[in-house]
């Protein structure tokens, strides 16, 4: 049975960075691609961004653009996310995901797989 | 981006009875190449991530029981609970991934009257 298995939470200071791991264990990795999402306190779902392993492609929210990033480590079976610049609204948890198609390069799919999430705390 | 709205933020629903949340997505996600809607369900419970109950708008994930079913098309879609029993209690989520950046509806909260 495929698992996502995230790192530990983690207070950070605002404007340093965080770098979140996501390890797939018991299945195919690079036959699909993964996203981020988050969840601020309270709040709803929302996408950060994306990766195909198997290219290395990635997809980002103009939100997040210039400070994701994304990467896959296939000898490893890990998906990275790293936010820069920290800002107290980025608390939230992060959660990893996998996407259940992929047409040519493109992701086409629902979520399917979730990791348990990564609380991330921005403060001073 | 594709907004998504759902319906109502939160709803009261006895148990038994059929509980039906809304999502209206601000343009369509049926993709005319291969007839798909390009939308999820998802539900999450307190404290754990979503979990994947409907995809392409109607398709049930394997292991959901069948009282859930998706329903619609184009701009408008509809999850329904036949028989709402005590371990649905949860937000429900809608997703639509036919363009990124892939958005999601505000949520609707869902609890036993």
């Amino acid at each position: 049975q495929v698992q996502l298995v995230q790192s530990g939470a983690g207070v950070k200071k605002p404007g340093s960075s965080v770098k979140v791991s996501c390890k797939a264990s018991g299945g195919t990795f690079n036959s699909y691609p993964f996203s981020w999402v988050r969840q601020a306190p309270g709040q709803g779902l929302e996408w950060v961004g994306g990766i195909i392993p198997m290219f290395g492609t990635t997809n980002y929210a103009q939100k997040f653009q210039g400070r994701v990033t994304i990467i896959a480590d296939e000898s490893t079976s890990t998906v990275y996310m790293e936010l820069s610049s920290l800002k107290y609204e980025d608390t939230a948890v992060y959660y990893c995901a996998r996407v259940n198609g992929l047409v040519m390069i493109i992701p086409v799919g629902a979520f399917d797989l979730w990791g348990q999430g990564t609380m991330v705390t921005v403060s001073a | 981006d594709i907004v998504m709205t759902q319906s109502p933020d939160s709803l009261a629903v006895s148990l038994g009875e059929r509980a039906t949340i809304n999502c209206k997505s601000g343009q369509t996600i049926l993709y005319s190449s291969d007839n798909k809607n390009y939308l999820a369900w998802y539900q999450q419970k307190s404290g754990q991530p979503p979990k994947l109950l409907i995809h392409w708008a109607s398709t049930r994930e394997s292991g959901v029981p069948d009282r859930f079913s998706g329903s619609g098309s184009g701009t408008d879609f509809t999850l329904t609970i036949s028989s709402l029993q005590a371990e649905d209690v949860a937000v429900y989520y809608c997703q639509q991934y036919y363009s990124t950046p892939y958005t999601f509806g505000q949520g609707t909260m869902l609890e036993i009257k």
